[in-house]
């Protein structure tokens, strides 16, 4: 069983530009929810998805976007990216909606300078 | 809104001494809570997820207890080891999946 992978590993980028963040699910789930953890802090809601629908959203601007696909992976976009966007971007997946597990990927650190 | 704290922010033991990480959020109306390990730059490690009509799970050394009414939920490490350092996080989720976390213990296990 194939667990939660992320890619890029890391990654660098200039105030303004855009960048696309990628997840593959855990092999069985439907379910992907994307977070950002700056230094120091617990990570932060960005959204879910739910077989391939937004299925909530923290408290992000819409610079902040995604797509989840057939295959249940996932897509984060961020626009025009800012200084305080610097931070590590962790995708989870679970098996549904409902109290299931989650699991983490490793992660993708983002620096924009 | 719920909010989660953690205490201590920080903790640094002697190899072999037992020790317990506390969580205390204010919202009880969870489904569950998730505890996670994080080493520095890396992804979150489940440790234990306890639903919301459970009072505790145990793994290996490792126990977390629930107590849903009093807003708590506390992570036993028993025999200490160098290799349990780490950041442990809990996060509780409210539904759909949305976890809300703490900003973590620091714990450092010295040989």
């Amino acid at each position: 069983e194939t667990g939660v992978t992320q890619s890029p590993t890391h990654l660098i980028k200039t105030r303004g530009q855009q960048v696309t963040l990628r997840c593959s699910s855990q092999s069985g789930h439907n379910t992907v929810s994307w977070y950002q953890q700056a230094l120091g802090q617990g990570p932060q809601f960005i959204f879910q998805y739910y077989r391939e629908e937004e299925n909530g959203r923290g408290n992000f601007p819409p610079r902040f976007s995604g797509l989840q696909f057939p295959n249940y992976s996932s897509e984060l976009n961020v626009n025009a990216l800012e200084l305080d966007d610097s931070a590590l971007y962790l995708c989870a997946s679970s098996a549904g909606q409902a109290s299931y597990e989650q699991y983490f990927g490793p992660g993708t650190r983002l620096t924009v300078t | 809104k719920q909010e989660v704290t953690q205490i201590p922010a920080a903790l640094s033991v002697p190899e072999g001494e037992n020790l317990v990480l506390n969580c205390s959020f204010t919202d009880s109306a969870i489904y569950n809570l998730q505890w996670f390990r994080q080493d520095p730059g890396k992804g979150l490690t489940s440790l234990l997820l306890i639903q919301s009509s459970q009072r505790e799970q145990t793994s290996g050394r490792l126990n977390a207890s629930l107590d849903k009414s009093s807003g708590r939920s506390t992570l036993y490490i028993a025999a200490s080891q160098p290799g349990d350092s780490a950041t442990y996080l809990c996060a509780v989720n409210n539904g759909f999946q949305k976890l809300v976390f703490g900003t973590g213990t620091r714990l450092l296990v010295s040989p």
